[in-house]
């Protein structure tokens, strides 16, 4: 079974540049979740999709941040304008189908902001 | 945003010994206890799902423990590889199922 895919790896941007993320979740699985993990914290959540929905977005700083997840399978996060304290790992999850499902991650994209 | 400590943030194993590690969590509103693993350059990999106080799981030479009651869990590893050098991560759930991680443990094994 495939895994939970994401691309860019590794991505280096300016301040106020723009950047976008994408994630392939496993097939079937209806859950998608976006974290934002900064070095020396843990990951913290900011969107979770169930099917094409938004379920919540929270922490999502939404001035900057946005997400979609057109035809519930793969999602794209991006950030406009980014800013330094944007710096940090973006990992994309995915669950079969309740949150109490075990989260699928896939291996992240390391953002540097200069 | 529900506060999960891991401690200690890193350490370092000798080939061969086994170590241990904690994760404390909020006792109320428990609905479940994760462990992840995550090694440099890879995906987090799901270890184990613990949801009743006492639970025990073991995979190989790694186990966990939970108690709910008191708010921890701890994750062992017995006879430490140098594959086994990654960083744990805990994750929380309360009764809104949304995980709530832990900064993660270190742990690198040197040969």
């Amino acid at each position: 079974e495939a895994g939970v895919a994401q691309s860019p790896r590794y991505k280096i941007i300016e301040k106020r540049q723009s950047v976008a993320f994408w994630c392939n979740p496993i097939s079937g699985h209806a859950t998608l979740y976006w974290y934002q993990q900064i070095l020396g914290q843990g990951p913290k959540l900011l969107i979770q999709f169930q099917n094409n929905g938004v379920v919540d977005d929270s922490q999502l700083p939404k001035d900057r941040f946005s997400a979609e997840r057109l035809k519930g399978v793969d999602s794209t996060l991006k950030i406009q304008p980014a800013k330094l304290e944007d710096s940090a790992v973006y990992l994309c999850a995915s669950s079969f189908k309740v949150p109490t499902d075990t989260q699928y991650f896939g291996p992240g994209t390391r953002l540097t902001v200069l | 945003i529900l506060n999960v400590e891991q401690s200690p943030q890193s350490l370092h194993v000798q080939e061969g010994d086994s170590t241990n590690f904690t994760c404390s969590f909020p006792s109320s509103n428990f609905y479940a206890l994760h462990w992840y693993r995550w090694e440099t350059a890879k995906s987090p990999e799901a270890l184990f799902v613990m949801t009743l106080n006492g639970d025990e799981k073991k995979k190989g030479r790694i186990s966990a423990t939970l108690n709910t009651k008191e708010g921890y869990s701890y994750l062992y590893i017995k006879g430490s590889q140098p594959e086994d050098s990654a960083t744990y991560l805990c994750a929380f759930s309360s009764n809104d199922y949304k995980l709530s991680f832990g900064a993660g443990t270190t742990v690198t094994v040197r040969a």
